[in-house]
C-alpha cells in the first residue's frame, strides 16, 4: 500500500462549490504539506502543518483552508471553487529533524478541474 | 522574477547521451539543494540531495552546486528511456521550517 494516499484522484466541480481534498499517510511523519502544481509554475506551497495543533500558511493560501484531523490526516478545502484553482494538487510529508527532514514524500496527486 | 528559474524544456535526447539539467536562483541564503524526479501521473520523488556547494554522485547521476554563481546542475550519464520524466530542482533555507522552493521543472524524454 502507498505511504501517502490522496482522495479523490480526479474531480470536476463547478464554480462556487465547496470541495475537500483528503490526504492520509502511514509514514508516521508529523509534518504534512499541501502543494498545487501548474504548468510553467512548478510546485507552490499552499499550507503546511508541523503537528495537529500547528498549521501555517504557505505561499498561496488565499481561497484555501486546511484541517489536520489527526497526525495521519490533512485535508485541503476550497470554500468556493473558482476556475483558476484548476490544478494538480499534491500532499506531502516529511520528518521534522536532521538532513532527512528536507526529503518530502509526495502522494499521487489530485487533478481538480473547476468549470 | 522567480526565486528559482528552471528551463522547462522539453528536452529530447537519444539513449546513452549525457544530460545536463540546470537551475539558477536568486536567494543566496539557500543552503540545501535537491533534485526531484516526477514520472507522468505520479508525485515527485527525491533523486539527489546536496548541502551547500560541491558535487555529489550517485550511480549515473551527479549533482553540482555552485553557490558563488547561484547555479545548480544535475548530470545524467548513459541516459536510459526509464529516465524520461520531469526533473524539478528544489532548495531550502537552513532552520527548522524545511520549506522547499521548487523550480518549474524540465521535461526530459530519452529516445530508445
Amino acid at each position: 500500500d502507498a505511504d501517502v494516499t490522496q482522495t479523490p484522484r480526479n474531480r470536476i466541480t463547478k464554480t462556487g462549490k465547496r470541495i475537500m481534498l483528503e490526504c492520509s499517510q502511514t509514514k508516521g511523519h508529523d509534518r504534512m504539506y499541501w502543494y498545487r502544481q501548474d504548468p510553467g509554475l512548478g510546485l507552490r506551497l499552499i499550507y503546511y502543518s508541523f503537528d495537529v495543533k500547528d498549521i501555517n500558511k504557505g505561499e498561496i493560501s488565499d481561497g484555501y483552508s486546511v484541517s489536520r484531523q489527526a497526525q495521519a490526516k490533512f485535508s485541503l478545502s476550497l470554500e468556493s471553487a473558482i476556475p483558476n484553482q484548476t490544478a494538480l494538487y499534491f500532499c506531502a510529508t516529511s520528518e521534522p529533524t536532521g538532513t532527512s527532514g528536507y526529503e518530502q514524500y509526495f502522494g499521487p496527486g489530485t487533478r481538480l478541474t473547476v468549470t | 522574477q522567480k526565486e528559482v528559474e528552471q528551463d522547462p524544456g522539453p528536452l529530447s535526447v537519444p539513449e546513452g547521451a549525457i544530460v545536463s539539467l540546470n537551475c539558477t536562483y536568486s536567494n543566496s541564503a539557500f543552503q540545501y539543494f535537491m533534485w526531484y524526479r516526477q514520472y507522468s501521473r505520479k508525485g515527485p520523488e527525491l533523486l539527489m540531495y546536496t548541502y551547500s556547494s560541491g558535487n555529489k554522485e550517485d550511480g549515473r547521476f551527479t549533482a553540482q552546486v555552485d553557490k558563488s554563481s547561484k547555479y545548480i546542475s544535475l548530470f545524467i550519464r548513459d541516459s536510459q528511456p526509464s529516465d524520461s520524466a520531469t526533473y524539478l530542482c528544489a532548495m531550502s533555507l537552513s532552520g527548522s521550517a524545511r520549506q522547499l522552493t521548487f523550480g518549474s521543472g524540465t521535461q526530459l524524454t530519452v529516445l530508445p
